[in-house]
């Protein structure tokens, strides 16, 4: 997918436990993006990056921070995952004046 | 703050007639559209975009799109639905002055019957 990659790809986690997701782009896009997909919501924005080091935070932003200490790799975090985390979750990223390439997104899964 | 709608959840469309997927949007300023599709497990592809110039944006698949400004509407159409066209499809915007966020609707899933 236009050079996203996503890890892991699924993963199961117990409630209270820190949990680090990461995107990796290999075009040197400019902005990046996180979003949850859960159903009846669509795709809501959690953190975005217009940088290295620049981020910002988005409509549902609680629970969560990132980090992007270099051009190619945006991480999320959750500080300490709850039941309500679970979801799919996708990277997405895009340069000046084009549209968002997404990865393949992370299946998410608190218990 | 910029928003999306799509007003339905569920699109049904017998195979061979026309497609038309709605959406509006609110921004403040000039925007920048688009639509994606998503199949079962996968991520977002990108069908087609408008930034400027023409209201009729023509996109992948078949696809085409028509901007009008004064009813703040994208509506995403398919002159001949295939079957394989089933998927769930979202429009974006991200407004021009604000330039970075890129904002979703809540999708709408299209049902192509034989």
């Amino acid at each position: 997918d236009a050079g996203i990659t996503q890890s892991p790809r699924h993963k199961v986690t117990e409630t209270g436990t820190p949990v680090t997701l990461r995107c990796h782009q290999t075009e040197n896009h400019r902005y990046m993006y996180w979003y949850r997909q859960d159903p009846g919501h669509g795709l809501r924005l959690i953190h975005y990056s217009y940088g290295v080091k620049d981020t910002d935070k988005g409509e549902v932003s609680d629970g969560y921070s990132v980090s992007r200490s270099k051009t190619e790799d945006f991480l999320l975090t959750l500080e300490s995952a709850t039941s309500s985390q679970t979801s799919v979750y996708f990277c997405a990223a895009r340069s000046d004046g084009s549209e968002a390439f997404f990865g393949q997104g992370t299946r998410l899964t608190v218990v | 703050a910029q928003s999306v709608a799509q007003p339905e959840d569920q699109v049904n469309v017998a195979e061979g007639n026309p497609l038309t997927v709605k959406c509006t949007y609110s921004v403040s300023g000039n925007p920048y559209l688009f639509w994606y599709v998503q199949y079962p497990n996968r991520g977002l592809q990108f069908l087609l975009k408008y930034i400027t110039g023409d209201n009729l944006v023509k996109g992948s698949y078949g696809f085409e799109a028509e901007f009008n400004k004064s009813q703040t509407s994208f509506h995403l159409k398919k002159p001949s639905a295939l079957v394989s066209d089933s998927a769930l499809y979202f429009c974006a915007v991200r407004e021009v002055a604000a330039g970075n966020k890129l904002t979703f609707g809540g999708g709408t899933r299209v049902l192509v019957k034989p």
